[in-house]
């Protein structure tokens, strides 16, 4: 199993750009997180999705921030202008059905965004 | 208040040294608590799930104290490769998973 697969690795933008993070969850999984992470406020949820709807968007930031999933095996996470407060590891987790409590949250290796 | 609090670090200990980790959550309707381990640069992993009776892998202990909303990770015969942040990590309404800020742990020859 290839894990969850995010894309890309690294990405220095500018402010005012708009910035397109993408994630590939497990196949199989049937929720997909996304997070960010900064050192001041730690691991942050900002969506997540069941069965590829949206359940809880209350911690995305602003309307610049949205996020989509198409389908099962994919989601994207768009900013749109980009600010150097944005700046931060961007990460995706899936998750499958679980049979006891939630199941384990596998993580992707994360985007790391600059902003300049 | 936060909902999920984890003690301030960073924590340094020798080798050999056993560490206590604690985390308070806000949300007493959670179900299911977690610890998870990132290393520096890395993603989180799961390290151990914790039950309500408490349980053991290994040299890691957790413990759950649901009447005072309480979790605790116990480290024994601290290993350098033990070190890293471990983060505490609560379902919170709706199943999602939310995160302490993390504690970081460095163990030292």
């Amino acid at each position: 199993d290839a894990g969850v697969i995010q894309s890309p690795r690294h990405e220095v933008t500018e402010m005012g750009q708009e910035v397109t993070l993408r994630c590939k969850p497990i196949s199989g999984h049937n929720s997909l997180f996304w997070y960010r992470q900064t050192m001041m406020r730690g691991l942050e949820l900002l969506i997540y999705f069941n069965n590829n709807v949206p359940i809880d968007d209350s911690g995305m930031p602003e309307d610049r921030f949205s996020a989509k999933m198409p389908n099962a095996s994919f989601s994207t996470l768009k900013i749109q202008p980009s600010e150097p407060r944005d700046s931060a590891v961007y990460f995706c987790a899936s998750r499958g059905t679980s049979g006891r409590g939630s199941g384990e949250l596998f993580f992707g290796e994360g985007s790391r965004l600059t902003v300049l | 208040r936060k909902e999920v609090e984890q003690d301030p670090g960073p924590f340094n200990v020798p080798e050999g040294a056993t560490v206590a980790f604690n985390c308070t959550y806000s949300n007493s309707a959670s179900q299911s608590f977690f610890w998870y381990r990132q290393d520096c640069r890395k993603e989180p992993k799961l390290l151990m799930s914790v039950y309500s009776s408490g349980n053991e892998d290994g040299r890691f202990t957790a413990q759950l104290n649901r009447a005072s909303q309480y979790i605790s990770l116990l480290i024994r015969d601290s290993k350098l490769s033990d070190s890293a942040t471990y983060l505490c990590v609560v379902t919170g309404q709706g199943g999602k998973l939310i995160f302490g800020q993390g504690t970081e742990l460095s163990v030292k020859p």
